[in-house]
């Protein structure tokens, strides 16, 4: 059971480039989520995905877009990368509903544009 | 959004003592979770505490929410602990939306 998988683990680009972050899960969640998390700081929601074929901002959502056509990916697209936003990008999934949601985190991409 | 304050923002310990971290919340939430960042950084889920007191081995946590504050105990601390401990909470009208803290950065020495 793989859980939250997350590619590249480490990508530098250059100012001005695009990239597409991949976020697959295994665990038939049915929210998915992308935070991004500048140092020393906690993590900050970028995208967040109830279900397939729908997706909503959250807290820096400038700068990114996402997609959602299947429960099990849910990749994060920059189209023109900026020094603001080098940071180490987390995908995380859970269970929708009260209680413990089973949040499961990957294990982070990290992003430098120079 | 949410305001979510951790304290201490740095804690070093010496193996076998025992910590107490903090964590207050400026509104009304319907979900609480404390997660662990090791020092690779890898976010592991800790607790899902909304209100009231849960064990997990040496850890502990209870929130008060009328009070607005959460407090997670970790007794006999090893070096494992280390890494860096986050309050994350959301409030029922945002969905699945959770606000972060600042993080606790604990260090166990041996």
């Amino acid at each position: 059971n793989a859980g939250v998988t997350q590619t590249p683990k480490f990508r530098i680009l250059k100012i001005g480039q695009s990239m597409t972050l991949q976020c697959t899960q295994d665990m038939n969640h049915n929210y998915m989520y992308w935070y991004r998390q500048d140092p020393g700081m906690g993590l900050k929601l970028i995208y967040y995905s109830v279900g397939a074929g729908i997706t909503d901002k959250g807290e820096v959502p400038n700068g990114y877009n996402v997609s959602r056509s299947t429960t099990e990916d849910f990749p994060l697209r920059l189209e023109l990368a900026a020094p603001s936003q080098t940071s180490v990008y987390f995908c995380a999934s859970s269970y929708s509903g009260e209680g413990d949601y089973g949040y499961t985190f990957g294990s982070g991409t990290r992003l430098t544009v120079v | 959004g949410i305001q979510v304050e951790q304290s201490p923002p740095d804690l070093i310990l010496q193996e076998g003592a025992n910590s107490t971290l903090r964590c207050n919340f400026s509104d009304s939430v319907n979900n609480l979770q404390w997660f662990h960042q090791n020092p690779w950084g890898q976010l592991i889920n800790l607790f899902y505490i909304p209100s009231g007191t849960k064990q997990n081995g040496r850890l502990s946590a209870t929130t008060v929410a009328t009070e607005r504050y959460s407090l997670l105990y970790i007794s006999s601390s090893q070096t494992t602990d280390s890494g860096v401990y986050f309050c994350a909470v959301e409030r029922s009208d945002t969905g699945n939306q959770f606000y972060f803290g600042t993080g606790t950065s604990l260090t166990v020495i041996p």
